[in-house]
């Protein structure tokens, strides 16, 4: 069964740094895009981060220079440093797998980040 | 950045009914579109991409079409399992942006 479990989601103060982990299982995951969803509390989805499986690197101008994607082909695991923290980044944190025609076809369940002092 | 505006932000209707909501790019991005269904906690479900082509396992009463800038999702006949919130996300471009939802209630 293809399957992502985030994990790492936690109340933190603002200005302070968080690292959130999703856990591959089911796939070939060193073949595929990997992805960052987040969904603020009542709002809408928001695309922020990919890598794909070569490096490249993509961000929304909201996270660029304070959030950093990685992932570990080995360990079949992505993950998203968060540092200098805002209120508005509360939110539910999603990993999700993109497939060769460009949807997020997998989502795991969601890590929920809260920042508040 | 490419904006995605969907409408209408709030639609009302009955089982049974056929609905359509409307997803509109700030810009052309062919047929790279994808929509999206969320129930509440819960993560979102891929039903269509590209921008008519059904998902696994997701009912025939779906179906999308469009391409350019304008794009529709349509449920032939509305199940008490569709009342959620939908989203398009356009793939054309990084990033690549949501539509803002549509939420589907009961009338």
């Amino acid at each position: 069964e293809v399957q992502l479990v985030e994990s790492g989601g936690g109340l933190v103060q603002p200005g302070g740094s968080l690292r959130l982990s999703c856990g591959a299982s089911g796939f070939t995951f060193n073949t595929y895009i990997m992805n960052w969803v987040r969904q603020a509390p009542g709002r809408g989805l928001e695309w922020i981060s990919c890598i794909s499986s070569t490096g490249t690197i993509y961000y929304a101008d909201s996270v660029k220079g304070r959030f950093t994607i990685s992932r570990d082909n080995a360990k079949n695991s992505l993950y998203l440093q968060m540092n200098s923290l805002r209120a508005e980044d509360t939110a539910v944190y999603y990993c999700a797998r993109r497939v060769g025609l460009g949807l997020l076809d997998t989502w795991g369940q969601g890590t929920l980040v809260t920042v508040s002092s | 950045d490419i904006q995605m505006t969907q409408s209408p932000s709030t639609l009302s209707a009955s089982v049974g009914d056929r609905v359509t909501i409307t997803c509109r790019a700030s810009q052309s991005i062919s047929s790279y579109l994808a929509w999206y269904q969320q129930k509440p906690g819960k993560a979102p479900k891929v039903l269509i991409y590209k921008p008519s082509s059904l998902e696994s396992g997701v009912p025939s009463r779906f179906s999308g079409s469009g391409s350019g800038t304008e794009f529709t999702l349509t449920i032939s006949s509305l199940q008490p399992d569709d009342f959620a919130t939908y989203y398009c996300q356009q793939y054309y471009s990084y990033p690549n942006t949501f539509g803002q939802g549509t939420k589907l209630e009961i009338k």
